[in-house]
């Protein structure tokens, strides 16, 4: 089955850095990756996604980008702000829509 | 629109006693999962439905665990004779169809076997 491994387990940066986390997987039949935010108390929140046919995509302060020749995806948060301070999850999936979740990464802006 | 609602949002009950969790999906999304998040674990998949079938079962933890969905909507989780490794939050997805179409979490329910 498949396997993700998500780094770091804790970032935390300064407010206007930027921050990136960074996700390997296993299956190479998984075609859709998507980034989860989680607040505490909270379910996770779809901030991006990416498919397959894609190596990069981008909304507004935050990016993906996937190599799937290394089978490994990553997210980028520019110009973070305290409200991006959350739980991070990233997963993947084959065709049949079950999500294999990270770990998770904490992230910390501090002012 | 409304999102996904998930009831209780906190249950607590005694090692032993049945529980039932409730999960209301978006409407018109035919594909629902449920998750459990347990403290300082990740997320794990359990069950899905696409309509009110469950294809793959094997993400249950035992047999004491049971999932329905009638109606094409609702779907009921059962931990019978809980434990309390059951403790953990568990999280109710839905999406448009199944397969690699963005879920929509809900807010979870928390469950709590003393």
């Amino acid at each position: 089955g498949e396997n993700v491994e998500q780094h770091p387990s804790t970032l935390s940066v300064q407010e206007g850095d930027s921050a990136v986390i960074k996700c390997t997987y296993s299956d190479s039949a998984s075609n859709y990756f998507p980034w989860y935010k989680q607040e505490l108390g909270k379910g996770p929140q779809l901030i991006i996604d990416i498919r397959s046919n894609v190596g990069e995509k981008k909304d507004q302060r935050i990016a993906v980008t996937l190599n799937k020749t290394a089978k490994h995806f990553s997210l980028h948060i520019t110009e973070t702000q305290p409200e991006d301070s959350a739980v991070y999850f990233c997963a993947a999936t084959d065709s049949w829509g079950k999500l294999q979740f990270g770990a998770g990464t904490q992230v910390v802006v501090t002012p | 629109g409304a999102g996904v609602s998930q009831s209780p949002s906190n249950k607590v009950t005694e090692k032993g006693k049945d529980v039932e969790l409730r999960c209301d999906p978006i409407s018109g999304h035919t594909a629902l999962y449920w998750y459990r998040q347990s403290l300082g674990q990740g997320l794990e998949f359990l069950i899905y439905f696409q309509g009110n079938s469950a294809p793959d079962k094997s993400g249950l933890p035992s047999d004491r665990f049971s999932a329905e969905r009638t109606g094409g909507s609702v779907s009921t989780l059962t931990i019978q004779r809980t434990q309390q490794e059951d403790s953990a939050v568990y999280l109710c997805a839905s999406s448009l169809e199944t397969g690699t179409y963005e879920q929509y979490f809900g807010p979870g329910t928390r469950l709590t076997v003393t």
